[in-house]
């Protein structure tokens, strides 16, 4: 079962405007991550968040975690053309191992 | 350092046949995990292994397989291919945990 749902499903947004994602999760963590996937092609590590974190700052990236409402959001800033792929919040649950448990992913499509 | 790599990038089968795919993780990175992608189901995970053990498994039949060499090299296998078998599978690897470092994935195709 999916432990990680993405919200919006699909977003279109203009170059230069902010880009926010929610994702919302089940259980418990250890860690929520954020990937980025090209055209069906490999995945790409974003940025990891610890539970005991509540935001977390990388580039033009911003993500915060929120334990009590189980739930992340990703904000990229000033988006470019290159941003546009769909990007997964994956949950890694207090287990110890590097299982992840993806949602199903917000689509975004950034116009020049 | 090298990426993640998997062989082959793309395989058409037929139902009813087995296929072997292979990962070659980073250097150094002793855990390697698999993960089906379908347009339906998304991401799954299939299983991870680490220093040659199975360390967790998916919620997938009997007919997915795995192992791991001693070198940290992984293979998957299939046996018994039924159509819904065709997905992009993914291998990621990971120094011992957290963060998942993934390869290009094999994309498979039933017939």
């Amino acid at each position: 079962s999916q432990q990680g749902e993405e919200d919006p499903q699909a977003l279109s947004i203009q170059e230069g405007e902010n880009a926010t994602m929610n994702c919302s999760y089940k259980t418990s963590i250890n860690n929520l991550q954020w990937y980025r996937q090209n055209s069906g092609r490999g995945l790409v590590h974003l940025i990891l968040i610890r539970s005991n974190e509540r935001e977390k700052h990388s580039g033009r990236l911003r993500v915060t975690l929120d334990t009590s409402k189980k739930s992340s959001s990703l904000l990229i800033t000033a988006s470019r053309a290159a941003d546009t792929a769909s990007y997964f919040c994956a949950a890694a649950l207090d287990s110890g191992y590097s299982t992840l448990t993806f949602g199903k992913g917000t689509m975004l499509l950034v116009s020049p | 350092k090298a990426g993640v790599t998997q062989t082959p990038r793309y395989l058409i089968k037929t139902r009813g046949q087995q296929v072997t795919l292979s990962c070659s993780p980073i250097s150094g990175h002793r855990s390697v995990s698999w993960y089906q992608q379908t347009p339906g189901q998304g991401l799954q995970f299939l299983f991870e292994y680490f220093s040659e053990t199975q360390r967790n498994k998916g919620n997938f039949p009997g007919r997915f397989s795995g192992r791991q060499f001693s070198n940290s090299r992984s293979e998957m296998n299939v046996s018994t291919l039924e159509l819904g078998d065709s997905a992009l599978y993914l291998c990621a690897s990971s120094p011992a945990g957290d963060t998942q470092y993934f390869g290009p994935g094999t994309r498979l195709t039933v017939l």
